[in-house]
């Protein structure tokens, strides 16, 4: 058990710019989440898997921005047009269960900033 | 809509000093209490949960907390602060989402700082 590993760890992108992240879970997890987190705030929930099936998405989830995770392994995000407003960490973290109530296991997370 | 209030942004503890972080949250059903730490530049890590039963959980790195159902409080405590607790710690509260399963909301989080 290695963890949850994110790729890359920081990413500098200009505006305007397509931007994708990568999201390996713990290996037996078969949910999978993604979270925004700004500076002075706590993560905040954008959308979740349950093996390769996107079960629910947040209203912060714009249209810009899609998720994957196509053989419910590992996950991809990406931003497309990327704006100012879209420089944050991303967080990927997974979890086991049916009902969604164990704990989340976060990776070390991609900073994303958009000069 | 469920939510969590941690009404410190910032404490400042000297080292081998008590420590309680405030947790306050808003929610209608049983609620799943989590804490986490957080690194600068790094993920959360769990510290404790609560689901049910004794509502003293003890956690990792000597941390515990009390959930007070009457007053929707689920504060983290430690005996004595170690410089390596220097971190922000953010409770969370798991609510059903109505999508068939469970979200995680998490406070603003409380960052702390340790004086030698």
């Amino acid at each position: 058990d290695t963890g949850v590993s994110q790729d890359p760890r920081h990413k500098i992108t200009k505006r305007g710019q397509n931007v994708t992240f990568r999201c390996d879970p713990i290996s037996e997890h078969n949910r999978l989440y993604w979270y925004r987190q700004t500076l002075g705030q706590g993560p905040e929930f954008l959308t979740y898997f349950q093996n390769e099936a996107q079960l629910e998405k947040s209203r912060l989830l714009s249209d810009r921005f899609s998720a994957e995770r196509p053989k419910g392994s590992f996950s991809t995000l990406e931003i497309q047009r990327t704006e100012q407003g879209d420089s944050a960490m991303y967080l990927c973290a997974s979890s086991s269960g049916d009902r969604g109530l164990s704990p989340l296991h976060f990776g070390n997370g991609t900073r994303l900033t958009v000069t | 809509a469920q939510s969590v209030t941690q009404p410190d942004i910032h404490i400042t503890v000297s080292e081998g000093a008590s420590l309680e972080l405030r947790c306050n949250y808003s929610y209608g059903a049983t609620p799943y209490l989590f804490w986490y730490v957080q690194s600068p530049g790094q993920g959360l890590q769990l510290l404790l949960k609560y689901f049910s039963g004794d509502t003293l959980v003890q956690g990792i790195k000597g941390f515990e907390a009390e959930f007070k159902r009457s007053q929707s409080s689920f504060n983290l405590r430690k005996p004595s602060v170690h410089w390596s607790d220097a971190a922000e710690y953010f409770c969370a509260v798991k609510a059903y989402s109505g999508a068939g399963s469970y979200q995680l909301t998490f406070g603003k989080g409380t960052k702390l700082s340790v004086i030698p």
